[in-house]
């Protein structure tokens, strides 16, 4: 079992929908926890950044954790086409520490 | 946030060459480095951790000897891969941390390496 869990999709959407991304985990040690853009060809970009349970929000994205279900989610709202990207979650036991990816989830946003 | 840089972007070698590539932490200082490798539709896996000054830490399965690195400077770590082969085609991320960033791991736009 891998120690991060994540559907590869494709998931493809139309214009203004709400996107819902989801990992799941089996490490129990995992304190923090973040959501990084891809683009193709192109190193990971960080969206969001949370540390231990709870909701976060940034414009249009929301990071939710569940430590107790060992779950985490990304909430796109307004979605648009310049979103389409590989989503990929990322935790750590430690600040600063070793980073352990899902698969990552390609996203498609069509006009 | 903070800016990686990585050099070459891309890479074409023969099999049986070696391949330097770089890493800059262009403004802060990176007490730590780390290198990944994405195969196609695949996730980042982390091959190895650098700090400054001393040697790398390289995760289960990766061969020290193929892949070395090192982490001369608070801004600049190379990765080089010995003797590539065709199956060493794939893309090298590396990423770069320090106190001055908050510990957060800033990556690099990644270097395509194929070799033939």
């Amino acid at each position: 079992q891998k120690e991060v869990e994540q559907d590869p999709g494709p998931l493809s959407v139309p214009e203004g929908a709400i996107v819902s991304l989801n990992c799941t985990y089996s490490n129990s040690a995992f304190q923090y926890f973040m959501w990084y853009r891809q683009y193709s060809r192109k190193g990971p970009e960080l969206l969001m950044y949370t540390y231990s349970s709870g909701n976060k929000e940034d414009g249009r994205f929301t990071a939710q954790v569940d430590k107790s279900s060992k779950y985490i989610s990304l909430f796109i709202r307004d979605s648009q086409p310049s979103d389409s990207a590989t989503y990929l979650c990322a935790m750590s036991s430690s600040q600063g520490g070793k980073l352990i990816f899902g698969q990552g989830t390609e996203l498609s946003v069509k006009p | 946030g903070a800016v990686v840089s990585q050099h070459p972007s891309r890479v074409i070698c023969k099999s049986g060459t070696s391949v330097k590539i770089e890493c800059r932490s262009l403004d802060f200082q990176a007490t730590t480095m780390f290198w990944y490798r994405q195969f196609p539709k695949q996730s980042l896996m982390l091959m190895a951790t650098s700090n400054e000054g001393s040697k790398a830490t390289y995760e289960q399965g990766v061969e020290k000897d193929k892949f070395l690195i090192n982490h001369a400077s608070l801004t600049l770590s190379t990765l080089t891969v010995t003797s590539a082969h065709p199956e060493d085609s794939s893309f090298y991320i590396c990423s770069a941390s320090g106190l001055a960033a908050d510990n957060e791991q800033f990556f690099g736009p990644g270097t395509r390496l194929t070799v033939l």
